[in-house]
């Protein structure tokens, strides 16, 4: 069973960091494309990034460029997302999923307020 | 970008009722198309890829449709549990874009 987990959400002041992390199983996870998207709070879904299989190719929406980092260790079966200068519009649910989105993780929570 | 516009936001429709609702895209994405459904505090699920094709354990009521530029989600038969937000997505290229999505509600 594919399993998604997110973790490392919480309540951040603005210009603050975080690492938010996810736990892959129950599939061969160095040989899939890996996505986050985000839902902040009663708005739709929004794609964040992506990374290829081996990490070399990364994908960002322009409103996250230079301050999200999305990253992998296939050794460790998780996916990351550093998020940097973090600002209130970033307050959202951030789900970890397959690139073709057909497994979708629980979600995240992160909250940035001061 | 490419810019999904997906009609109607918000409708109320009977139990047993046909529903569609349709994206439309800003540039030609073949069939880089898919259909989602989420429902209050849950993660979205995949209802329909490449346009027409059902996902696993996706009930036969749901069909996916393709006319030129317009991309349409229907419901044969309206049932309860098939009140949720509908969104589309388009996935030819990055940036990917979902449309604005579609409050489905029993009348």
């Amino acid at each position: 069973e594919v399993q998604l987990v997110e973790s490392g959400g919480g309540l951040v002041q603005p210009g603050r960091s975080l690492k938010l992390s996810c736990a892959a199983s129950g599939f061969t996870y160095s040989n899939y494309v890996m996505a986050w998207v985000r839902q902040a709070p009663t708005k739709g879904l929004e794609w964040v990034a992506s990374i290829s299989t081996g990490g070399g190719n990364t994908y960002y929406r322009d409103s996250v460029k230079g301050r999200f980092t999305i990253s992998r260790d296939n050794a460790k079966n998780t996916l990351y997302l550093q998020i940097d200068s973090l600002r209130s519009e970033d307050t959202a649910t951030y789900y970890c999923a397959i690139n073709t989105l057909d497994y979708w993780g629980q979600g995240v929570m992160v909250t940035v307020s001061s | 970008d490419i810019q999904m516009t997906q009609s109607p936001s918000s409708m109320s429709a009977s139990l047993g009722d046909r529903v569609t609702i349709t994206c439309r895209a800003s540039q030609d994405i073949g069939n880089y198309l898919s259909w989602f459904q989420q429902k209050p505090g849950k993660s979205p699920r995949r209802m329909i890829y490449g346009a027409t094709n059902l996902a696993a354990g996706v009930p036969s009521r749901f069909s996916g449709s393709r006319s030129g530029s317009d991309y349409s989600l229907t419901i044969s038969s309206l049932e309860s549990e098939d009140m949720a937000i509908y969104y589309c997505l388009q996935s030819i290229q990055y940036p990917r874009t979902f449309g604005g999505g579609t409050k489905l509600e029993l009348k």
